[in-house]
């Protein structure tokens, strides 16, 4: 069956970095897909890896290892608003969007 | 990215019930997605609408109790028929865009709870 794993729920402490793992097992793979939503919103799209190697877009990068099946998204000089569920999720071979469960992150003062 | 828009942005139902949520984007777009998400889950595919074709959906939706239109490349409905309380979550609809037609985006969701 396919699988993505994602830690439920990570703190962090305002100012520092924060990495959240995601590991999957899909049938094929056509990329992995970051997203943030806030509580009551809806999901926006942070990243996307199809390459292996490191992403970097601003205080967010994100890591992708296809031979590992796994990925991390890298949250640097953490704000309040950060706050967030992270997504992870991976398309696999017929083009579909397999979501993961989702990582709440508690930033605290 | 696209500007997408959903009609209500939150309703309350009574059971038995049907309410249909609209999806609007300001540009064309062939692949269109309605979601589901419960409180404190992750998203659940409920179909795939493509402009001139039936709908496609996932294992545990049916059309009968779900049924999608898709009349043109910027619009699509989704109705929640003879509504139960278990059909309470937030309904997304999204978007396929991208160099190469990847990356989903998200309309900013109907709340529906229904009593």
């Amino acid at each position: 069956g396919q699988n993505i794993d994602q830690p439920t729920e990570m703190t962090a402490t305002e100012g520092a970095i924060v990495q959240i793992n995601c590991t999957y097992q899909t049938s094929g793979f056509n990329g992995l897909f970051w997203y943030q939503q806030h509580a009551g919103e809806a999901p926006t799209f942070l990243s996307y890896n199809v390459l292996d190697g490191l992403e970097e877009k601003g205080r967010f990068s994100s890591f992708l290892s296809r031979s590992k099946g796994y990925s991390y998204l890298l949250l640097k000089e953490l704000q309040m608003k950060d706050s967030a569920s992270y997504l992870c999720a991976v398309m696999d071979s017929n083009y579909q969007l397999i979501w993961g469960a989702g990582t709440k992150l508690i930033i605290k003062p | 990215s696209a500007v997408i828009s959903q009609k209500p942005s939150r309703d309350i139902c009574q059971r038995g019930t049907s309410l249909t949520i609209q999806c609007q984007v300001d540009s064309q777009v062939t692949m269109m997605f309605w979601y589901r998400q419960q409180p404190g889950q992750s998203l659940t595919l409920i179909a795939t609408a493509n402009q001139g074709s039936e709908a496609t959906y996932e294992s545990g939706f049916v059309i009968d109790k779900f049924p999608i239109s898709r009349p043109n490349l910027t619009f699509s409905t989704l109705t929640v028929s003879n509504m139960s309380p278990e059909d309470s979550s937030i309904y997304l609809c999204s978007v396929v865009m991208g160099d190469y037609q990847e990356t989903q985006y998200f309309g900013p969701g109907t709340r529906l709870l229904v009593l």
